[in-house]
C-alpha cells in the first residue's frame, strides 16, 4: 500500500483480556515505531524497531505490553490481561532509516471496558 | 533529548500569516528541529525539518536563530484546513525515538 496501514481500526475489549494491533509500514522502510496517544496530548513512544530488533524498547509502560517484527515488515504490539487504563489510539510509523521523515498510520482506537 | 516548549493555542483568521514559536534551551550539536501536524483522528504528519537557518518547502518555512535555542513555524496565509495540532520536536535522528509535547492547538477562524 502507500501509506502505513493499522488494523483494526478500533477494538474494544474487555478488561482481562489479550488484544494485537498490526501494524503494516511502507514498503522497504526498516525502522518501525509504535506510539500512544491519549486524548488531548502527544503522541507517547512506545517502542522502534531498526529491521527485526527492537532498537529501544524503553517506552513500554510495563510487561503486559510486548511487540514483535518478525520478518522486518509487519509488526505486531501485544497486550496481556488489558486495564482501563490502556484505553488510546495507538500509532505506527515507519520511515526508510531511523533519521528519515517518519510516516505515521491512522492509528488503532482501542477502548478497555 | 531535548525537551520543548510551545504554546498550548493559538487563534488565526483565513489568509493570515501564522507563526509558532518553539523553545528548546537544551538542544544538543546533534539535534535536528522538526515539525509536525496532526488532524483529528489521524496520525501525525512531518511538515518541515532543519538544523539551523532558514528551511522553506512548499507547505511552511522554519526560522532558527543561531543559538538554536528556539525555532519558528511559519505558515504562509493559513486556511481553515491548516486546523490543527502542531507538535516541535528535537531529535538526534539517530535514536529513532520522536519526543512529542503536548503540541499548539492552532484555531483558524473565516
Amino acid at each position: 500500500g502507500a501509506g502505513v496501514s493499522q488494523t483494526p481500526s478500533n477494538k474494544v475489549t474487555e478488561k482481562g483480556k489479550y488484544v494485537e494491533l498490526r501494524c503494516d509500514p511502507i514498503s522497504g522502510h526498516t525502522a518501525l515505531y509504535w506510539y500512544r496517544q491519549s486524548l488531548g496530548q502527544g503522541p507517547e513512544f512506545l517502542i522502534y524497531f531498526q529491521g527485526t530488533g527492537a532498537a529501544d524498547d524503553s517506552g513500554l509502560p510495563n510487561d503486559r505490553f510486548f511487540a514483535v517484527r518478525p520478518e522486518g515488515s509487519v509488526s505486531t504490539l501485544k497486550i496481556q490481561r488489558t486495564e482501563r487504563g490502556d484505553s488510546a489510539v495507538y500509532l505506527c510509523a515507519s520511515s526508510r532509516t531511523a533519521n528519515t521523515e517518519a510516516f505515521f498510520g491512522q492509528g488503532t482506537r482501542l477502548t478497555v471496558v | 533529548l531535548a525537551k520543548t516548549t510551545q504554546p498550548i493555542s493559538m487563534d488565526s483568521y483565513e489568509g493570515q500569516e501564522v507563526n509558532i514559536t518553539c523553545s528548546h534551551n537544551n538542544i544538543a550539536t546533534n539535534d535536528y528541529i522538526t515539525w509536525y501536524q496532526q488532524f483529528p483522528s489521524q496520525g501525525p504528519r512531518f511538515i518541515i525539518q532543519g538544523y539551523k537557518t532558514k528551511v522553506t518547502n512548499e507547505v511552511a518555512s522554519l526560522f532558527i536563530p543561531a543559538d538554536r535555542k528556539s525555532s519558528t513555524l511559519s505558515l504562509p496565509r493559513v486556511s481553515l484546513s491548516d486546523t490543527a495540532v502542531y507538535y516541535c520536536l528535537v531529535d538526534t535522528g539517530n535514536t529513532g525515538k520522536l519526543i512529542f509535547g503536548q503540541g499548539t492547538t492552532l484555531q483558524v477562524k473565516p
